[in-house]
């Protein structure tokens, strides 16, 4: 069965600083990659998605995310985090983008000054 | 509406009480998902549909759930005789083949079984 980890529960960085979120998926084949963020009680917004092609793909907010076939990733980053960028950051993968998502289980980003 | 609706968005029940959970997904979305998020679980897929019909309902964790979806639209998730347990955020999602294979989540309904 397909799965979805996310090492770091917590991360905390300071404002301005890189951040790198980090995914590895377990999957039989090339899965479609997503990446949400959620802030407090809000639903999931999609920051980006790979399907196929290009491996470096950009989102919104300029988070950027690399897959990485050989090493099952495809870890989120972004060069400067803004204090707004506070939330939970999900990574998923589906069969496609119109079937069920596995989640990871998320991890927090705080930002300090 | 531009987005996912949910209804209601907090819902305070007592256990062993049935609750209704409405989703309205975007306009033309063939394609709607119920989601759990619960503090123990994370993000967990319930039940999925295309169109009317629900190819895939692996995720309902037992018979207590069920969801329809009428109309290719509006979809109720509903919930009987609750359980503390069943404590959680309900997510809704939606999407399209022809738009872009993504899925697109509503706000959540978060229920509280007391």
């Amino acid at each position: 069965a397909q799965s979805v980890t996310q090492p770091d529960i917590h991360i905390t960085v300071s404002e301005g600083a890189s951040l790198e979120l980090r995914c590895n998926y377990s999957y039989g084949a090339t899965p479609y990659l997503f990446w949400y963020v959620q802030s407090p009680g809000q639903g999931l917004q999609l920051l980006l998605k790979y399907f196929s092609g290009d491996t470096l793909v950009q989102g919104i907010k300029g988070f950027e995310a690399e897959f990485k076939r050989s090493q099952s990733s495809f870890n989120l980053r972004k060069p400067s985090v803004h204090w707004s960028d506070a939330a939970e950051y999900f990574c998923a993968v589906g069969l496609s983008g119109n079937t069920p998502l596995v989640f990871g289980k998320g991890t927090r980003l705080s930002v300090i000054a | 509406g531009a987005g996912v609706s949910q209804s209601p968005s907090n819902k305070v029940t007592e256990k062993g009480k049935d609750v209704e959970l409405r989703c309205d997904p975007i306009s033309g979305h063939t394609a709607l998902y119920w989601y759990r998020q619960s503090l123990g679980q994370g993000l967990e897929f319930l039940i999925y549909f295309q169109g009317n019909s629900a190819p895939d309902k692996s995720g309902l964790p037992s018979d207590r759930f069920s969801a329809e979806r009428t109309g290719g639209s509006v979809s109720t998730l509903t919930i009987q005789r609750t359980q503390q347990e069943d404590s959680a955020v309900y997510l809704c999602a939606s999407g399209s083949r022809t738009l872009g294979e993504t899925q697109y989540f509503g706000p959540g309904t978060r229920l509280l079984v007391l």
